[in-house]
C-alpha cells in the first residue's frame, strides 16, 4: 500500500514551453501533497505545499507565478513548470501524506527528470 | 529554525561489516519525528527508519538501528552486516509534530566495497 506515481519519468522540452507533472496517490486518499526538487548530487528542497482544495503554500524562494500548483483532487496533485528555461532542468519529486499517516510519514513519488532545451 | 547536520558526505564500508552514519539537528521543539531515508541510484525516496522523539527506546528495523540522543540532538544510523543493496544516499530528516514539513540534511553517500 502508500504508492504514489508520477508521470512521466523523464521529459525533454525546449526553452518557453510549459511542462506538466502528474503526482497520484494509487491506494490512498493524499490529503496533504508535497513537491520537491533536487538538484544532482543535493538533498530535496521543499517548493510547495498543496492541500486538496486549497491553493497551494509556496517555500520563500520559490516562484508561483512559474511553478503552478493544482491539487484538484484527494489523489492527484500537478506541477506546472511554465516558460521552462535551462535552469529548470531539475528532479522534481513529490510525496503524499494522509490524515491517518503514522508519525507524519509521506509517501515519495519516483521523480521526474526535467530537461529543457 | 530547525536544522538537520549530516557531517558525513560521503562514508566506505566492507561488504557484511558495521557503518555508522551521524545526524545532529536542532531545534527547541519537545514533540516530533526522525527519519532516516534511502535513495538508491534509482532516486526513489525510501523510508528506513522513523522514531518518535517522546519514546526513550531505540528504533530498529531488522539491519537497521538508530542511537537517539534527545538531549544532544543526535541521531545516527547503525547499518549491521551491509550489503551491496545498501550503496545509496542517506538523508537524515526532521518533522515537527503539528507541521508537515520534513527537513532533509544534505545526505551522505554510501559506498560499499566488495
Amino acid at each position: 500500500g502508500a504508492v504514489v506515481s508520477q508521470h512521466p519519468s523523464r521529459v525533454i522540452c525546449k526553452s518557453g514551453t510549459s511542462v506538466k507533472i502528474e503526482c497520484r496517490s494509487l491506494d490512498f486518499q493524499a490529503t496533504t501533497m508535497f513537491w520537491y526538487r533536487q538538484f544532482p548530487k543535493q538533498s530535496l528542497m521543499l517548493m510547495a505545499t498543496s492541500n486538496e482544495g486549497s491553493k497551494a503554500t509556496y517555500e520563500q524562494g520559490v516562484e508561483k507565478d512559474k511553478f503552478l500548483i493544482n491539487h484538484a483532487s484527494l489523489t492527484l496533485s500537478t506541477l506546472t513548470v511554465t516558460s521552462a528555461h535551462p535552469e529548470d532542468s531539475s528532479f522534481y519529486i513529490c510525496s503524499a501524506r494522509t490524515s491517518q499517516s503514522f508519525g507524519n510519514e509521506q509517501f515519495f513519488g519516483p521523480g521526474t527528470r526535467l530537461t529543457v532545451l | 529554525a530547525q536544522t538537520v547536520t549530516q557531517s558525513q558526505p560521503e562514508m566506505s564500508v566492507q561488504e557484511a561489516e558495521t557503518v555508522t552514519l551521524s545526524c545532529t539537528y536542532d531545534t527547541s521543539e519537545s514533540d516530533y519525528y526522525l527519519f532516516w531515508y534511502k535513495q538508491p541510484p534509482s532516486r526513489q525516496m525510501i523510508l528506513v527508519i522513523r522514531q518518535e522523539a517522546y519514546k526513550q527506546q531505540n528504533a530498529t528495523e531488522n539491519r537497521f538501528s538508530v542511537n537517539f540522543q534527545k538531549a544532544a540532538k543526535s541521531f545516527s544510523l547503525k547499518i549491521s552486516d551491509s550489503q551491496l543493496g545498501d550503496a545509496a544516499m542517506y538523508f537524515c530528516a526532521y518533522n515537527m509534530n503539528r507541521d508537515d514539513k520534513i527537513i532533509f540534511g544534505k545526505g551522505t553517500r554510501l559506498h560499499i566495497l566488495p
